[in-house]
């Protein structure tokens, strides 16, 4: 089955450490898709990629770093420089094209201790 | 700045009643709406989407309706039932930007 794979779902993170969260998709999607959610909020925009070893900032990328080397995977580091991390982190992918939804990743919940 | 947000943070309505939820957006380049259904501790599930040069989408249960002479979106889900309990949220989009969601609406389904 395709689908969209967020690894791990719960993440303990120390203050000052950096981590990476895992997004691996076999859609054959282009487009990929960074949100960070807080209680009881929507979704933020972190950050994206529309295409391989080619991505864009979002509303809040401060603190975030990316990478899109291969079409299936865009892992999100959360950096130590993220003053406040702890929330739960979507990741999405689109087809190419304008008007089309999304497909999300069942999130992982990032807990700084 | 655009935002996108939602009328009423809390929904309840009666088993087999309809909902309605409602939205309203800003941006008045958006072409493109999406609503999402979210369970607790998983991620958005998409319900249904309409592009600006429509003004109604039907689904399975469910409706679009926009009307972009207000910048207002809902969604209309017939006879809801329990499993329809979780938090809906409105996105939208102008062109190649990304989604930008709105705050959410609770629904509660009471049996």
């Amino acid at each position: 089955d395709g689908g969209i794979t967020q690894s791990p779902k719960y993440l303990f993170r120390k203050e000052g450490q950096n981590v990476t969260l895992s997004c691996e998709q076999n859609l054959n999607h282009d487009a990929m898709y960074w949100y960070r959610q807080d209680p009881g909020q929507g979704l933020r925009l972190i950050y994206y990629s529309q295409i391989v070893n080619d991505f864009q900032k979002g509303d809040i990328a401060e603190g975030y770093s990316v990478s899109r080397e291969k079409k299936e995977s865009f892992p999100l580091t959360v950096t130590s420089a993220q003053k406040n991390p702890t929330a739960f982190y979507l990741c999405a992918s689109k087809p190419q094209g304008l008007n089309y939804g999304y497909t999300f990743g069942s999130g992982t919940r990032l807990t700084v201790v | 700045g655009e935002s996108v947000g939602l009328h009423l943070p809390t929904l309840s309505v009666q088993e087999g009643d309809n909902s309605i939820i409602n939205c309203a957006y800003s941006n008045s380049a958006s072409d493109y709406f999406i609503w999402y259904k979210q369970e607790s501790g998983k991620g958005p599930q998409f319900i249904i989407d309409i592009r600006s040069n429509m003004d109604k989408r039907q689904g399975q249960r469910v409706t679009v309706l926009l009307n972009k002479t207000v910048k207002h979106l809902s969604l209309q889900i017939a006879a809801t039932q329990p499993g329809d309990s979780a938090v809906y949220f409105c996105a939208e989009k102008a062109g190649r930007r990304a989604l930008t969601f709105g705050s959410g609406t609770r629904l509660q389904v009471q049996p």
